[in-house]
């Protein structure tokens, strides 16, 4: 069975650090997404990685993949109080098609000033 | 905004009642996925929907059922519904089996059982 997990569970950072989420996965796949969800709302894509070694960054987010150590990292820079939110990782099971999900229980964030 | 529509938002329902949640997906998408998310956890996978047959199944029981429409629009059904069945419905759309990219979810349906 496929576990996801992440850790820390939840975080609180002050403004201006960084910090790094990090997600394992127990088994091999070759899709790896991450989420974000604010409170009461749906989940909004931040990256697709498909690929050992894959690198991507937007803003002050930057997520990178591991295929062979299954593990992905979601790194934090400068930490604004605006990416206070909830992150999943999630990986996907498909054979051959695209959409079985499993994913993390997420890492709550939250930034102080 | 994603292109992908659920409906409605917001329900509430008692026990042993029946509900049926929708998802138009988005122009061109003809494969669609449901997800229930329960509050303070990870979604988790309820089945996917492929040219209006199930393509794959996740751990949930016979009373979750679904319908996939020539339109690619959806329906999730849930029978005999239990407390333990208030949660965020999610529906994701994408445009084949095939595709790679960014899986785009809809807004979601939240369901309440009192």
């Amino acid at each position: 069975e496929l576990k996801v997990e992440q850790n820390p569970l939840f975080l609180s950072m002050q403004e201006g650090k960084n910090y790094t989420i990090y997600c394992n996965y127990s088994t091999t796949s070759d899709r790896l997404y991450w989420y974000r969800q604010d409170p009461g709302k749906s989940l909004e894509s931040l990256f697709v990685l498909l690929s050992n070694g894959a690198v991507k960054q937007e803003g002050r987010l930057m997520a990178s993949l591991d295929t062979k150590a299954r593990l992905s990292t979601l790194h934090i820079t400068a930490a604004v109080h605006d990416l206070s939110a909830t992150y999943f990782c999630a990986v996907d099971m498909s054979r051959g098609s695209q959409g079985n999900l499993i994913f993390g229980k997420g890492t709550k964030l939250s930034v102080k000033p | 905004e994603t292109g992908v529509t659920q409906s409605p938002t917001h329900l509430i329902k008692t026990r042993g009642q029946q509900v049926t949640l929708r998802c138009s997906s988005q122009s061109g998408h003809n494969t669609v996925s449901w997800y229930q998310q329960a509050l303070g956890q990870g979604p988790q996978f309820i089945f996917q929907y492929y040219r209006e047959e199930e393509n794959g199944r996740g751990n949930f029981p016979p009373r979750f059922s679904g319908l996939q429409f020539p339109n690619y629009s959806s329906e999730l059904n849930v029978n005999a519904l239990e407390l333990d069945d208030s949660a965020l419905y999610l529906c994701a759309s994408s445009p084949g089996l095939a595709y790679t990219g960014e899986l785009f979810f809809g807004e979601g349906s939240r369901l309440t059982v009192l």
